[in-house]
């Protein structure tokens, strides 16, 4: 079955470090693959998305995803993180209609 | 511009009960999309609506589950004789061309469901 993996339940890192948060994929054909967050109590938000040409694809909040085909993989960073970060992301490929979903990572950023 | 909203954001009912849960999406979004997202299964697919039709629901989870929606516009997710095991956060999201594997959704804040 198609999937997409996020194999970190739970990422810390100190604030104005880079981060990063996994995904890998195992998907047919052309991945269409998306990043979102979620806040407390919130719904999602789009942050950006991977459709076709340039590997680096930037979003919102200074983040930005590397699509990797021979690792299979989509990777979230941010080059330096904010307190404000602290979030649970969903990495996502888009499937006949619908998204699916991995099971989120939580992102804690110390101060 | 408004986003996707939601009602009521909090509902606690009795096991047995009724419920009905509305999504309110983007105005001239022509795709409407329900999740759900509760601890143990992340997010799941319930029901996608293009315009007023449900070509795939092959998400619900039982036919205690219904969906519906009206005038290309507003949806009310269905719970009938509700269980323990429905208790999550109902999502509903939306998208302005037609649903395909590329489009962005835009969610709403969600409904908290708890069934005593």
């Amino acid at each position: 079955a198609q999937s997409v993996a996020q194999p970190e339940d739970q990422v810390n890192v100190a604030e104005g470090n880079p981060l990063t948060v996994k995904c890998t994929y195992s998907v047919s054909g052309n991945p269409y693959l998306f990043w979102y967050v979620q806040y407390p109590n919130r719904g999602l938000q789009f942050l950006l998305k991977y459709i076709t040409g340039d590997n680096l694809v930037k979003g919102s909040y200074g983040f930005e995803a590397e699509f990797n085909k021979s690792q299979t993989s989509f990777h979230l960073k941010k080059p330096s993180a904010l307190v404000s970060d602290s979030a649970l992301y969903f990495c996502a490929f888009g499937g006949a209609q619908k998204l699916v979903f991995g099971q989120g990572t939580r992102l804690t950023i110390n101060p | 511009g408004a986003g996707v909203s939601q009602s009521p954001s909090n509902k606690v009912t009795e096991k047995g009960k009724d419920v009905e849960l509305r999504c309110d999406p983007i105005s001239g979004h022509t795709a409407l999309y329900w999740y759900r997202q509760s601890l143990g299964q992340g997010l799941e697919f319930l029901i996608y609506f293009q315009g007023n039709s449900a070509p795939d629901k092959s998400g619900l989870p039982s036919d205690r589950f219904s969906a519906e929606r009206t005038g290309g516009s507003v949806s009310t997710l269905t719970i009938q004789r509700t269980q323990q095991e429905d208790s999550a956060v109902y999502l509903c999201a939306s998208s302005y061309r037609a649903a395909s594997y590329y489009n962005e959704q835009f969610f709403g804040p969600g409904t908290r469901l708890t069934v005593l």
